[in-house]
């Protein structure tokens, strides 16, 4: 089955650092990625859209300059939280579909990355 | 604007109690209803993609049914195993839109 990968799966980071989180998509092409933000007990927030070659899309509310979005290769997209924060502490989750109109599976999501800010 | 509610937010169950979670849904056009299964600390796991009023799907303890206005997951006969969160989606071709989740506590 499609697999995607995310790393690290914990990270913890003085404030005011930078930290980039890798989604790999193992055996299939993602030409599309989604980056979801998840805080205890509450549902997936989408952030953004990764695109392939291209910029990213945002969803209202979300820094583009404080979460930098890179999709460079149809395997890999990359989240750099930027000058991270305390309040940017929380559970952050990619996920990629196996082919556009591939219908057989749902989108496939990475194992999740705890950012910890202190 | 896609809404997703699901109900209720948390069930406990014996061991072997059958019940069923909700996922009520707007959306302008259905391009998909999903269910997943997300234990904590790690990604949700897919479960199911139903794309029409009147579809059906079964994974061994679990079937999920959809209508025009909303989704079932009918849990048979639960085994502490089946302690997580299901979450239900909507979308398929740009993003999915999560509900909330259910979480589910089964008791031996």
């Amino acid at each position: 089955g499609a697999v995607v990968s995310q790393h690290p799966s914990r990270v913890i980071c003085k404030s005011g650092t930078s930290v980039k989180i890798e989604c790999r998509s193992l055996d299939f092409q993602a030409t599309t990625m989604f980056w979801y933000r998840q805080f205890p007990k509450q549902s997936l927030m989408l952030m953004a859209t990764s695109n392939e070659g291209s910029k990213a899309t945002y969803e209202q509310g979300v820094e583009k300059d404080k979460f930098l979005i890179n999709h460079a290769s149809l395997t890999l997209s990359t989240l750099t939280v930027t000058s991270a924060h305390p309040e940017d502490s929380s559970f952050y989750i990619c996920s990629a579909r196996p082919g556009p109109r591939d219908r057989t599976y749902g989108y496939t999501f990475g194992s999740g990355t705890r950012l910890t800010v202190v | 604007e896609d809404q997703v509610t699901q109900s209720p937010e948390a069930l406990r169950l014996q061991e072997g109690e059958s019940s069923s979670l909700n996922c009520s849904y707007t959306v302008s056009g259905l391009r998909g209803l999903f269910w997943y299964r997300q234990d904590p600390g790690k990604g949700p796991e897919f479960l199911f993609t139903l794309y029409s009023a009147g579809e059906e799907k079964e994974k061994e303890r679990l079937k999920a049914t959809l209508t025009k206005k909303e989704s079932f997951l009918h849990i048979t006969a639960p085994k502490p195993e089946d302690s997580a969160t299901y979450l239900c989606a909507v979308g398929g071709n740009n993003d999915m839109r999560f509900g909330a989740g259910t979480r589910l506590t089964v008791k031996p």
